[in-house]
């Protein structure tokens, strides 16, 4: 299994662009979950989805992101226009399903700059 | 709001020396409760998790942890420590029966000293 992919690695952009952040989950996963890791909040759960539906996004900071999940192995993290602040690591992980037992797999992060 | 706490935010020692890691959460429920480790330039991964059963329990890794309901603690172990031990580790809370939101604590960035 290749595990939860994701894509870039690495981005370096500057203020005002557009920001597209990639997610593939683990095949068969039906629950796929957008973090944000900062040195200052930590790590943050911004966004959930249940079969390609988004269920909890009440921890996006605000307009300016915004995520869709057009297929069950496809997701993307948007973020028009970015903000400096808006560096961070960003995960994704999925799961098998929403129950609380279950394992949430991470993804290697997508290291966001903006300067 | 619930929220999840670990104690250190930093912590070094030698190779050989014991480890333990602090954690607590606010929350009366049911909860299910998570150790994730992240190696130097590496994603997450899964180190033990706990949700019902005896409340000391092993993990991989040589890992173990104590869940102390009475006082909300979930700690982590580890009897002798290597310098592959040297990582940020996060422990994480799923909150009620259904719960399958994670909450993480602040980490816990862990250096060991070969």
């Amino acid at each position: 299994d290749a595990g939860v992919i994701q894509s870039p690695r690495h981005e370096v952009t500057e203020m005002g662009q557009e920001v597209t952040l990639r997610c593939k989950p683990i095949s068969g996963h039906d629950y796929l979950f957008w973090y944000r890791q900062t040195m200052m909040r930590g790590l943050e759960l911004l966004i959930y989805f249940n079969n390609n539906v988004p269920i909890d996004d009440s921890g996006m900071p605000e307009d300016r992101f915004s995520a869709k999940m057009p297929n069950a192995s496809f997701s993307t993290l948007k973020i028009q226009p970015s903000e400096p602040r808006d560096s961070a690591v960003y995960f994704c992980a999925s799961s098998t399903s929403g129950r609380s037992t279950d394992t949430q797999y991470f993804g290697p992060g997508t290291r966001l700059t903006v300067l | 709001a619930q929220s999840v706490s670990q104690h250190n935010h930093h912590v070094i020692l030698s190779e050989a020396a014991s480890l333990e890691l602090g954690c607590n959460y606010s929350y009366g429920g049911t909860v299910n409760l998570f150790w994730y480790v992240q190696y130097p330039g590496q994603h997450l991964q899964l180190l033990l998790k706990y949700f019902s059963g005896d409340p000391l329990f092993k993990g991989i890794k040589g890992f173990e942890a104590e869940f102390i309901k009475s006082k909300f603690s979930f700690n982590l172990r580890k009897p002798s420590v290597q310098w592959s031990d040297t990582a940020e580790y996060f422990c994480a809370v799923k909150l009620g029966a259904a719960g399958n939101k994670l909450t993480f604590g602040g980490g816990t960035r862990v250096l060991v000293k070969p």
